[in-house]
Parts: structure tokens; sequence; C-alpha cells
């Protein structure tokens, strides 16, 4: 099925250290949604974008919905071990016959180093 | 207040078989989904349930069925299973109807690994 083209794959930083990650796609959609995924549970909702050009902080996360509607990006500041996860972008389009199901990008490995 | 609750956790299962996942949506949720994820992949759609009808679904085959009952758990049921059907089913679920802000946004739950041998 359709996915987005998420990148990096995965990337292996210091405790302290920025990230950035985004998210592209060939469809337009009208939410843009950030979520985290630890081994063994299910994905946690970080950030949701509702508006193109939107930024939204959540903590030292933070997101923008792209001019185009076509991609996002994600940035965490100052990184912990914690942040230690899975991220995951998803498109969503919502209004005529779509009701809103979640199209994932393949996920970006975050691991930190101490 | 609760999140969303899928059981079992884990299901082993061989081919052939059948198997029923269950999903307790959050609070004050009335719309559910269903997702499959493979290990090392994104979630994919499979459905989304809604006012106990089936609204939307994704490029899965009829063996996979669901149900909504009235209180607004869910059921994914899956027939005749291949080795290719082992992975994580996710169950989501959205304020929909409420229409106010965040109605779209979805809570996931843990999960439910099923692995067929």
């Amino acid at each position: 099925g359709q996915q987005l083209n998420q990148s990096p794959q995965s990337m292996f930083i210091q405790e302290g250290e920025d990230v950035s990650m985004n998210c592209t796609s060939s469809s337009i959609f009208n939410t843009w949604l950030w979520y985290k995924q630890e081994p063994g549970e299910g994905p946690v909702l970080l950030i949701a974008l509702y508006k193109a050009g939107e930024l939204t902080s959540n903590g030292r996360l933070t997101a923008q919905f792209g001019i185009t509607r076509k991609d996002s990006f994600l940035n965490i500041s100052a990184s912990i071990p914690s942040d230690v996860g899975i991220y995951f972008c998803a498109g969503q389009l919502t209004g005529g016959t779509s009701y809103g199901k979640l199209t994932f990008g393949q996920g970006t490995i975050l691991t930190v180093h101490p | 207040d609760a999140g969303v609750t899928q059981s079992p956790t884990h299901l082993i299962k061989t081919r052939g078989q059948q198997v029923t996942l269950r999903c307790s949506p959050k609070s004050g949720h009335d719309t559910v989904s269903w997702y499959q994820q493979a290990l090392g992949q994104g979630p994919q759609f499979i459905f989304q349930y809604y006012e106990e009808e089936e609204r939307q679904r994704g490029n899965f085959p009829d063996r996979f069925s669901g149900h909504q009952f009235p209180n607004y758990s869910s059921e994914l049921n899956v027939n005749a299973l291949l080795l290719g059907d082992s992975a994580l089913y996710l169950c989501a679920s959205s304020p929909l109807s409420s229409g106010g802000p965040g109605y779209n946004e979805q809570f996931f739950g843990p999960g439910t690994r099923l692995t067929v041998l």
C-alpha cells in the first residue's frame, strides 16, 4: 500500500544534540501527525498539525506542516536517552469520502548515546 | 481515564486457522480503526468502523473483516490465516463525531502480536 517517504531511516546521535527528520508524499494531506513507538508498544501521538505552514511545539519537539501540504518536518532539541524509539509521520485526509485513515511513513529509528 | 485496550497481547495460530482480536476505545471515542504493522514497517490501514458500520477500507482482502458493537468496542477477524498475516495488529480510536478540536486524532492501543506458523 501507499506509504510516505520518511528520512533518514535511522540516526545515531550523542545526548544533547538536536535531531531533524522529514516526511514527503506525492499526495496532499490536510492533517499531519507525528508518533513515537517504543518496543512492544503502540504508537504514541506527539504532535498534530492542521494547517499548511503551521509550526507547533510540544516541549522539546517542534513540527511543521509544509506549505505544499505534501511534507512535514520534526525537530527534537537537546536529545536525551529517553528519546530513543521509532518516530513515524502520518498523513491524513478528511472530507468527502475520506474518513481519516492514516498513511504512515517507514519510520526513523533514533538512537541516543549518553 | 483508560486508554485504548486490546486483547489478547500475543497469539500464535497455524495456517488456515481463524483469529479474532478485540479492542476497546478510549473513553469518549466512537470511531475505531485497525492497522497491520509488519516488522520494520509503518502501520498499514485495514478499515475503520463508525456507528457499527465499516466506513472506509484499505487494500486488504475479504479474509479481513470486523465488527463494532453498540458500546463502540470492536473486533477484527481474519480467516484462512497465511504466514504473511504475522504482524502487530493495532487498534486506534478517535472522537470523530464530536467535531471538536482533535476530532480526527487517532490514539493507539498496545497492539496484538499475531504469529502464524
